[in-house]
C-alpha cells in the first residue's frame, strides 16, 4: 500500500459527461501529481499541484481540470468525455516539488475510467 | 519530442536467474531516473532511484545502472522470483522540469517457474 487513496476505483459513464477523481495524497506529501495510462499512449503525465498550487502541466487537455486543497486532497475533473478518454488514472504524491533521491514519488491504485 | 523508451517490450527467464531490463532515454538534460514495477491492476511501484551524479545503486535484489555516455539505464534483478513478474517502467525528469517524470513504454517480465 503506497498510502495514496483514489476514489471511486471503477467508474463507468457515457459520452458528453462530466466526472471528477478524488486522490488523497501519502500523509505529509506536499505534492500531487495526476498521470492517464492508456494502452496506446502508456503513462503520460497531466498535472501536478504543489501545496494547493499548480506546479507544472503536461498532455492535459483543455476538457480536464484539477485542483488542490487546503487539506491537499486532490480532484480532476473530466468533462464532455469522448470514448478515447477512457483509461486509468493514477494520482501521485511526493514530499517535495522536485527530484532527488529520497523525494520518492508515490502512485496510488488509479482509477478505471470507462465511456462509453 | 523526448521521450524515454525500453528495447524490450517482453522479458522471459527462469526462476532464480538474474533479469537485465534495459532502457534508454533521450533527454541529456535528466538528472534523476526511477524504476518501477507495474503488476496486473495495480498502480506503479516505486522500485529504485538513481541521480545523474551516480552511475549505480544497489537496493534489495536490485541495482540499478546509469551510463550517462550513451543514455542508457539498466534495472538488474537478482534471483528472479514469480512475484517479480509485471511491467517495469523507467522514468526520468530532469531538475528544471520540476518532477515531471517522462515514462517509458515498459517491459513484461515473465518468470517461468
Amino acid at each position: 500500500d503506497s498510502g495514496v487513496t483514489q476514489t471511486p476505483k471503477h467508474l463507468i459513464t457515457a459520452t458528453g459527461q462530466r466526472v471528477t477523481l478524488r486522490c488523497s495524497p501519502r500523509s505529509g506529501d506536499l505534492s500531487v501529481y495526476w498521470y492517464q495510462q492508456s494502452l496506446d499512449q502508456g503513462l503520460q503525465f497531466l498535472i501536478q499541484y504543489y501545496n494547493g498550487e499548480e506546479r507544472a502541466k503536461g498532455n492535459i487537455l483543455e476538457r480536464f481540470s484539477a485542483q488542490q486543497f487546503p487539506d491537499l486532497h486532490s480532484e480532476l475533473n473530466l468533462s464532455s468525455l469522448e470514448l478515447g478518454d477512457s483509461a486509468l488514472y493514477f494520482c501521485a504524491s511526493s514530499v517535495a516539488g522536485t527530484g532527488k533521491i529520497g523525494n520518492t514519488i508515490y502512485f496510488g491504485e488509479g482509477s478505471w475510467l470507462t465511456v462509453v | 519530442g523526448e521521450s524515454v523508451g525500453l528495447h524490450l517490450p517482453t522479458l522471459s527467464v527462469q526462476e532464480g536467474d538474474n533479469s537485465i531490463i534495459n532502457c534508454a532515454y533521450s533527454n541529456s538534460a535528466s538528472d534523476y531516473f526511477i524504476w518501477y514495477k507495474q503488476e496486473s491492476g495495480k498502480g506503479p511501484q516505486f522500485i529504485i532511484d538513481i541521480r545523474s551524479n551516480m552511475d549505480k545503486r544497489q537496493g534489495q535484489r536490485v541495482t540499478v545502472l546509469l551510463n550517462k555516455t550513451v543514455k542508457h539505464l539498466s534495472l538488474q534483478i537478482a534471483a528472479t522470483q514469480p512475484g517479480d513478474s509485471a511491467v517495469y517502467f523507467c522514468a526520468e525528469t530532469a531538475y528544471n522540469a520540476g518532477n515531471m517524470l517522462t515514462f517509458g513504454g515498459g517491459t513484461r517480465l515473465m518468470v517461468k517457474p
